[in-house]
């Protein structure tokens, strides 16, 4: 497509269920990123995946997140036992390559999670 | 720890005044550095970037940001904004050995007045 596009663009769930948020890259980019921006804040890095693998995972705030990719398209973003303190807009982004100058990241709209 | 620190939260200016932004990070290594500009209702894009070379990079819309490594300043500057300025600003910082990963400020809105 012909840009980052992320689903569903809002979520309100109830503490302690579990969510699911996808984001679809730009074609062709093999580097995708997970952020997170709370309320009044700037954006936490979580989680950033070269292909299918990922090389950073220390943005994670917990065993309760999780990620994964399929080869170089689609990536889930998972939170098990959702909490309050999850509400946050997650963000996804992408970019040619991970590193070096084709590191430019091209930003989805963001998924809006509302943990009530 | 790595951080981003932008110095303004809010910024209130009228049209055709000038703009500086600041944007200081802790890293003592090679780093890439962006800003970030999200519009009302839009998501992010990247207004500049800054990888090696000139410390004067020029972005879309008349902006421009110098990078000073002794002072670890990546400041953004427009000579003279206008109501479309209106938006929130992001500073970010990729050190150079820890593939893509951006470090974000913690964003500075500027409001534009007509």
């Amino acid at each position: 497509g012909a840009g980052v596009s992320q689903s569903p663009s809002n979520k309100v769930t109830e503490k302690g269920k579990d969510v699911e948020l996808r984001c679809d890259p730009i074609s062709g980019h093999t580097a995708l990123y997970w952020y997170r921006q709370r309320l009044g804040q700037g954006l936490e890095f979580l989680i950033y995946f070269q292909g299918n693998s990922a090389p950073d995972k220390s943005g994670l705030p917990s065993d309760r997140f999780s990620a994964e990719r399929t080869g170089e398209s689609v990536s889930t973003l998972t939170i098990q036992r959702t909490q309050q303190e999850d509400s946050a807009v997650y963000l996804c982004a992408s970019s040619l390559r991970a590193s070096g100058l084709y590191n430019e990241q091209f930003f989805g709209p963001g998924t809006r999670l509302t943990v009530l | 720890a790595q951080s981003v620190s932008q110095h303004n939260h809010h910024v209130i200016l009228s049209e055709a005044a000038s703009l500086e932004l600041g944007c200081n990070y802790s890293y003592g290594g090679t780093v890439n550095l962006f800003w970030y500009v999200q519009y009302p209702g839009q998501h992010l894009q990247l207004l500049l970037k800054y990888f090696s070379g000139d410390p004067l990079v020029k972005g879309i819309k008349g902006f421009e940001a110098e990078f000073i490594k002794s002072k670890f300043s990546f400041n953004l500057r427009k000579p003279s904004v206008q109501w479309s300025d209106t938006a929130e600003y992001f500073c970010a910082v990729n050190p150079y050995n820890q593939g893509g990963k951006l470090i974000f400020g913690q964003g500075t809105e500027l409001s534009v007045k007509p």
